[in-house]
C-alpha cells in the first residue's frame, strides 16, 4: 500500500534557525505532492504543491520544497523560522488517477521566541 | 468567497448513539472528500464524491458509516451506531475537478467527535 513517511514527530527550534522537514513516499508512478499546515486552532491550509515542472517549489510564508524523484522525497524547508511558524505540518500525496490524499503522520514544529 | 464549513464543531455522544456530521463545500466545487484523524494517527481518507456520486468509498471503515451528498451540494456523514473507536476529528475538503488529480483541496475546520 502506498504510504507517506514524515521523519520527525516533533521538532523544536529557536527563532531564526533553519528548518527542514523530511517527507518520503512509496508510490512509484505519477504523483502530486503537497504540504499542508495546521496552525493552533485553525484548519488545514495549503503551504505549497508540486504537480510538474521545476522541482523546487515556493509556497506561502517563505516556505519551499524540493521534489527529488530518485529519492521519492519532497522535503520542506525554510531558511529562518519565526515563532508564528509554530504549527503541525503534513506532507500528502495523491496519485495521478485518484484525488484522495494520503497523508504522513504530521510533524509538530515548536519555535521558541 | 466562503470556505468549507462543517457542523457541528464538536460532538460528544455515547456508544450506540447516532451522529450526523455535515459539510458545506466551497460553491462550485464538484469534488468533496471526507477524511478522519484518530488521535495519534495520520489523517486518513474515507470517501470521495464527484457531485452527488460516490467516486471512491474505499476508505469507509464499515457499514456503520453512511455518507450522502444529495443534489451535489452539501454532504452528510452519519455514524450509526457509534463505537468508541469512531472518536477522532472528521475533516471535509472540497476541490474543483482537475486533470490527473492536479487539484487543490480546501479543508474545513473539522468536527471533533468523542464517543464515550
Amino acid at each position: 500500500a502506498q504510504s507517506v513517511s514524515q521523519h520527525n514527530h516533533h521538532v523544536i527550534l529557536s527563532e531564526a534557525a533553519s528548518l527542514e522537514l523530511g517527507c518520503n513516499y512509496s508510490y512509484g508512478g505519477t504523483v502530486n505532492l503537497f504540504w499542508y499546515v495546521q496552525y493552533p486552532g485553525q484548519h488545514l491550509q495549503l503551504l505549497l504543491k508540486y504537480f510538474s515542472g521545476d522541482p523546487l517549489v515556493k509556497g506561502i510564508k517563505g516556505f519551499e520544497a524540493e521534489f527529488i524523484k530518485s529519492k521519492f522525497s519532497f522535503n520542506l524547508r525554510k531558511p529562518s523560522v519565526q515563532w508564528s511558524d509554530t504549527a503541525e505540518y503534513f506532507c500528502a500525496v495523491n496519485r495521478g488517477s485518484q484525488g484522495n490524499l494520503i497523508f504522513g503522520k504530521g510533524t509538530k514544529l515548536s519555535v521558541k521566541p | 468567497e466562503a470556505g468549507v464549513t462543517q457542523f457541528p464543531s464538536h460532538s460528544v455522544i455515547e456508544k450506540g448513539q447516532t451522529v450526523t456530521l455535515r459539510c458545506d463545500p466551497i460553491s462550485g466545487h464538484d469534488n468533496l472528500y471526507w477524511y478522519r484523524r484518530v488521535m495519534g494517527k495520520e489523517i486518513k481518507f474515507l470517501l470521495h464524491f464527484v457531485k452527488e456520486s460516490k467516486q471512491d468509498e474505499s476508505g469507509m471503515p464499515n457499514n456503520r458509516f453512511l455518507a450522502e451528498r444529495t443534489g451535489g451540494t452539501y454532504s452528510t456523514l452519519k455514524v450509526q451506531p457509534a463505537e468508541l473507536e469512531d472518536s477522532g476529528v472528521y475533516f471535509c475538503a472540497s476541490s474543483q475537478v482537475g486533470v490527473g488529480a492536479q487539484e487543490t483541496q480546501y479543508f474545513g475546520p473539522g468536527t471533533r467527535l468523542l464517543v464515550l
